[in-house]
């Protein structure tokens, strides 16, 4: 029984261009969502949240769009560079623990 | 200046052994996180700890047991190792228990043969 989900596992893109990942959720109850990016043999690395009273966080090339009536949340990242290309986690909170979705796998291709 | 560190990166041992994994936070945070990454690539919680008493247990093997000494460390003991423990385990700490980022370990890869 996922609660997070990310449903394409991996995606690639034009260096560039824009990358859209995103992340669908079934539990009402969470009120804060993250993303983060993971490199291989290394630990998730926080990326972007967002509070479920708001329905956008920008941080630079960086922008996260929410959805609540929807229960989906984006990642999107503009212009995309190689050094991009990880695993993207979305997660959600609701006070106790992080629930991770499965990760999508994003390339860059210069 | 590692803010999350666990030790060891890598740990290979034989079924029945009991093996610990140290995980060490520098950044003042108040809770700490044990996860597992499992074959497909799944991260989900084990233990939760909160000023060094546990605050989520999910249903985990009682083989596994956390250790808090103190706030800034939460140790991971596996007592008669299984095949099916092999995964790779990261350690996370947060700042308090909601509406935080966690920052992780860079993951423990155990395979028990």
């Amino acid at each position: 029984d996922q609660q997070v989900k990310q449903n394409s596992p991996s995606l690639s893109v034009q260096e560039g261009r824009i990358s859209i990942l995103n992340c669908d959720y079934t539990n009402s109850m969470f009120d804060y969502f993250l993303w983060y990016k993971k490199y291989p043999a290394e630990g998730p690395t926080f990326l972007i949240s967002i509070s479920s009273i708001k329905d956008k966080n920008e941080d630079g090339r960086f922008t996260v769009f929410l959805n609540k009536s929807a229960k989906h949340l984006s990642l999107h990242i503009v212009p995309s560079q190689p050094g991009d290309s990880a695993v993207y986690f979305c997660a959600a909170d609701y006070g106790q623990n992080f629930v991770f979705g499965p990760g999508t796998r994003l390339s860059v291709l210069p | 200046d590692t803010a999350v560190s666990q030790t060891p990166k890598y740990l290979v041992t034989q079924m029945g052994n009991d093996k610990s994994i140290k995980c060490e936070q520098n950044l003042g945070h108040d809770t700490m996180y044990w996860y597992k990454q499992d074959s497909k690539k799944f991260l989900k919680i084990m233990f939760s700890y909160n000023n060094k008493e546990l605050i989520i247990n999910e249903t985990v093997p009682n083989r596994f047991s956390p250790k808090s000494p103190d706030k800034a460390h939460l140790n991971l003991h596996i007592n008669s190792l299984e095949l099916g423990d092999s995964a790779v385990y990261f350690c996370a700490s947060s700042q308090d228990t909601g509406n935080t980022e966690a920052f992780f370990g860079q993951g423990t890869r155990l395979t028990v043969v």
